[in-house]
């Protein structure tokens, strides 16, 4: 059974910054896209981003929120995502998930919550 | 951005009911539409992919059609389980994929 663990949530200020990892078991990391959605408190799904295949060039695609402020990232030797986050927003409390990606979302995590609050 | 608007955006049902929610692209999207369910909790579910394909393991009670902008989720037969939210999502833009706003089923 394919595992997606997040991990890396936290209270933050804004203006900080935070790194989520997300460890994929059991799947074929290394030849499919990946992707994070968030979920503010109460409210609906958002696409964040995602990230092609190293084959593929590793080409990132972002949500314009998020754009600039942070990266995707994956280390296929480590079979993990990541999601660097910059700028850190109050906008930006949500639980992350990360999900495989073949423009339909079907393994995803359990989630990682990110708190961002002075 | 290509925007999908759900409606309801809540519906109260019986258990044994048939239900429909529909989601209207803000341009064509063809059949590039998914639905998922969502628990309270848990992460989201694969329902229906590309408009109308039923992911593995999902009940047949669930089905979805549509095509262009107009886009629906049909439920035959409500059970207990199915009392969830649901959202649509559109891959038409790869570059840039959106949810609905989610509608949440509720049992009456």
């Amino acid at each position: 059974e394919v595992q997606m663990v997040e991990s890396g949530g936290g209270l933050v200020k804004p203006g900080g910054s935070l790194t989520l990892s997300c460890a994929v078991s059991r799947y074929a990391f290394s030849k499919g896209w990946m992707t994070w959605v968030r979920q503010a408190p109460g409210k609906g799904l958002e696409w964040v981003g995602r990230i092609k295949t190293a084959r593929e060039g590793g080409t990132t695609d972002y949500a314009a929120p998020v754009k600039g402020r942070f990266t995707i990232s994956r280390d296929d030797s480590e079979n993990t995502l990541y999601l660097q986050m910059n700028s850190l927003k109050i906008e930006d409390t949500a639980m992350y998930y990360c999900a495989t990606d073949l423009v339909d979302f079907y393994y995803w995590g359990q989630g990682t919550l990110v708190t961002v609050s002075s | 951005d290509i925007q999908l608007t759900q409606s309801p955006s809540s519906l109260s049902a019986s258990v044994g009911d048939r239900v429909t929610i529909t989601c209207r692209a803000s341009q064509y999207i063809g059949s590039s539409l998914n639905w998922y369910q969502q628990k309270p909790g848990k992460a989201p579910n694969l329902l229906i992919y590309a408009t109308s394909s039923l992911q593995s393991g999902v009940p047949s009670r669930f089905s979805g059609s549509g095509s262009g902008a107009d886009f629906t989720l049909t439920i035959s037969s409500l059970q207990p389980e199915d009392f969830a939210t649901y959202y649509c999502q559109q891959f038409y833009n790869t570059f840039l994929i959106t949810f609905g706003q989610g509608t949440r089923l509720e049992i009456k």
